[in-house]
């Protein structure tokens, strides 16, 4: 499974999108892309997840380029219980493997 | 996650203690895993299990065994616990369709081994 770069931090003014870039530079034609969010010490949350196309649902957006070497995590209008740990993952089922969720970006936002 | 479930969710242990830390589901998932999680760090798995038969070491097993007693129970042990195992311990099962695959995470169990 391909591994994942993003930043170690970010803030972001409540209200405002928050827009979490991923580096995945090395991700393979049948590998998806996942972000998964821990807020403080609970058990990760699974947000959203892409293949190619661009996708939203009800907590985010996800912006895959297109040559899917980078995706970005969107929060449309960020609030201060979406201050957490944004996991990007990148795999493939069936693969045997696990999902490497490295150490994600600390999102907080500031009222 | 109501549906995965953890327990104990603190713990407390002495060095050389065996101690057992037990996973539950209500999700009717084949795949479970255990993973643990230091201060600051992300998440490291330790072991996986993709049905009752097939039980998989992850990337931290040394010092862990697991049991599948069934498809809805996913118990870790330490046999003899030591310090550097003070973690946060997660449950987790997943389900896949079509190619994608998400996981459920238990409320974790906080353990310190002194």
């Amino acid at each position: 499974d391909a591994k994942t770069t993003q930043p170690p931090s970010m803030d972001c003014a409540e209200g405002r999108a928050a827009n979490l870039p991923c580096n995945h530079s090395t991700i393979s034609g049948n590998e998806y892309v996942y972000w998964y969010r821990q807020i403080h010490s609970q058990g990760p949350q699974y947000i959203i997840h892409g293949l190619k196309n661009n996708e939203t649902n009800e907590m985010a957006s996800l912006i895959i380029t297109e040559d899917r070497k980078s995706s970005t995590l969107i929060l449309p209008h960020a609030t201060l219980r979406d201050t957490a740990v944004y996991y990007c993952i990148v795999r493939v089922f069936f693969t045997g493997n696990q999902f490497y969720f490295g150490t994600g970006t600390s999102l907080t936002v500031i009222p | 996650d109501a549906d995965v479930t953890q327990t104990p969710r603190n713990r407390i242990t002495k060095t050389g203690k065996r101690i057992m830390l037990e996973c539950s589901q209500t999700k009717g998932h084949d795949r479970m895993y255990w993973y643990r999680q230091d201060p600051g760090l992300g998440l490291q798995l330790i072991y996986y299990s993709f049905d009752v038969k097939d039980i998989n070491k992850g990337e931290i097993s040394d010092g862990y065994s697991v049991s599948r007693q069934a498809q809805a129970k996913f118990s870790l042990s330490l046999e003899s616990a030591i310090p550097n195992q003070t973690a946060l311990y997660f449950c987790a099962t997943s389900e896949g369709t079509g190619g994608v695959e998400t996981q459920y995470f238990g409320p974790g169990t906080r353990l310190l081994v002194l």
